[in-house]
């Protein structure tokens, strides 16, 4: 089956316009969640999505943004780009999250897209 | 908030040798999932253990949940340059379905 894909690959902004990114999961999967991954802070939760709920959200500021619609696909938006914006941004799915109970469970098993890399200049 | 740390930051290894990284939870979890992302690739599941105490093994890697479900480990044995790459641990909350990463190890080898 087709995996994780994310458009756009790579993508160029100047500071203070804003960027729409768009992941479409793993056929069937509901959960969608969202990361920013940088050399130096790792990969840092932004949000996650089951069934058009967005469920948590990380410490990010208001200016990140995302949004699940009805056949799985997610987007996320970031409105008035900074410098430090700049990161690879990764997308996952999974059937679901939380903990199923057993260690062969693949229901929370994340799969990740290759990710969009978002340079702010 | 959950954090979750990760030891060593790098490792350098001859081939050939061992190598262990350490994963520590601020809070007791759930589960445990361990991923590996090869140098310009995206993070790839490995594993998830759920259980105190568990061990399992996949070839030459062997991933263990603490008594406590606040730490993990993952050792590779006899490494290969096929080995290379970050491996990240990522903990589950009681009640939260936030998967939360850890720092990630980054393995080079050293042919």
């Amino acid at each position: 089956k087709a995996g994780v894909t994310q458009t756009p690959r790579y993508l160029i902004k100047t500071r203070g316009q804003q960027v729409t990114l768009s992941c479409s999961p793993i056929s069937g999967h509901r959960s969608v969640s969202w990361y920013q991954q940088t050399p130096g802070q790792g990969l840092q939760f932004l949000f996650e999505y089951f069934s058009e709920t967005q469920r948590n959200k990380g410490n990010f500021p208001g200016r990140f943004s995302g949004r699940q619609f009805s056949n799985s696909r997610s987007e996320m938006n970031v409105s008035t780009l900074e410098l430090g914006d700049s990161a690879l941004y990764l997308c996952a799915s999974s059937w679901g999250t939380g903990l199923r109970g057993t260690s062969t469970d693949s229901y929370n098993e994340q799969f990740f897209g290759p990710g969009t890399r978002l340079t702010v200049l | 908030g959950q954090q979750v740390m990760q030891i060593p930051q790098y490792q350098h290894v001859q081939e050939g040798e061992d190598f262990t990284t350490y994963c520590n939870s601020s809070t007791t979890l759930s589960n445990i999932q361990w991923y590996k992302q090869r140098p310009g690739g995206h993070p790839v599941f490995l594993i998830q253990l759920v259980k105190s105490g568990e061990v399992k093994k996949q070839k030459r890697l062997t991933f263990q949940f603490g008594e406590a479900k606040k730490n993990s480990s993952l050792h590779i044995t006899a490494t290969q340059t096929t080995d290379v790459g970050t491996y990240f641990c990522a903990g589950g909350a009681f009640g939260n379905e936030k998967l939360t990463f850890g720092t990630g190890t980054r393995l080079t080898i050293i042919p």
